[in-house]
């Protein structure tokens, strides 16, 4: 079973500023994906991506995938009090098993944003 | 658009006691599972399946079962709920276009065993 490891695992922060979070692996991601979670429901996605080096853009955030595909990081630009949630990234699959349609979760990062 | 729909939202259960968890969704998703979310440990994988009458174990499947007799329904019973298995608990269907797959999660069932 591949492991993620997130971090920071708690982040607090004002609006306005910006900030980071990392998912990281020991094994290369076949691809990955960013959740974010709300109290109350269930995660919701918000990319994937799929090659080294890619970066998607998605409004004021920012998804990188490393070039060897073990690592991966979100960045927020000008944080808002609704940018608040638990951000989990997610791999699918294996190194061996391109497709597969098992997910596995890294622990999260909890970030809040301070009005 | 329902989306995924899960039932119940709360459920409180007593040890020895058994229970179903209901699990739809309207998508046509070829694949559902159901996941376990407990504090510091993220979301674990119970049971998933590829399509009616497939099924298969996840990371923590002991003490739950599943069918899949439709596209449409993914139930997960609980077989003699003890302590440990409160938690909770999510359905999540996907699809796959050239291979990626897109997870849409349901909101949740919040289970506690007494």
């Amino acid at each position: 079973t591949q492991l993620l490891e997130q971090s920071p695992q708690f982040l607090s922060i004002q609006e306005g500023e910006n900030l980071t979070v990392y998912c990281n692996s020991s094994s290369v991601f076949s691809s990955l994906q960013w959740y974010r979670q709300e109290p109350g429901e269930g995660p919701v996605l918000l990319v994937t991506v799929v090659t080294g080096g890619e970066v998607k853009k998605l409004k004021r955030l920012t998804f990188q995938f490393g070039d060897a595909r073990k690592d991966s990081s979100l960045h927020i630009t000008a944080a808002q009090p609704g940018d608040t949630g638990l951000y989990l990234c997610a791999s699918v699959g294996g190194p061996s098993n391109f497709g597969n349609e098992k997910l596995t979760f890294g622990t999260g990062t909890r970030l809040t944003i301070i009005p | 658009n329902a989306g995924v729909t899960q039932t119940p939202k709360f459920q409180v259960l007593k040890t020895g006691q058994s229970m179903t968890l209901q699990c739809a969704q309207d998508m046509n998703h070829e694949y559902m599972s159901w996941y376990r979310q407990d504090p510091g440990m993220g979301l674990r994988l119970i049971h998933y399946s590829v399509g009616a009458g497939i099924t298969d174990q996840g990371e923590v499947p002991n003490g739950y079962n599943v069918s899949r007799s439709t596209t449409e329904d993914f139930p997960l019973r609980l077989l003699s709920a003890a302590p440990s298995q409160t938690s909770v608990y999510f359905c999540a269907s996907s699809y796959s276009i050239s291979g990626f797959y897109g997870y849409t999660f349901g909101s949740g069932t919040r289970l506690t065993v007494v």
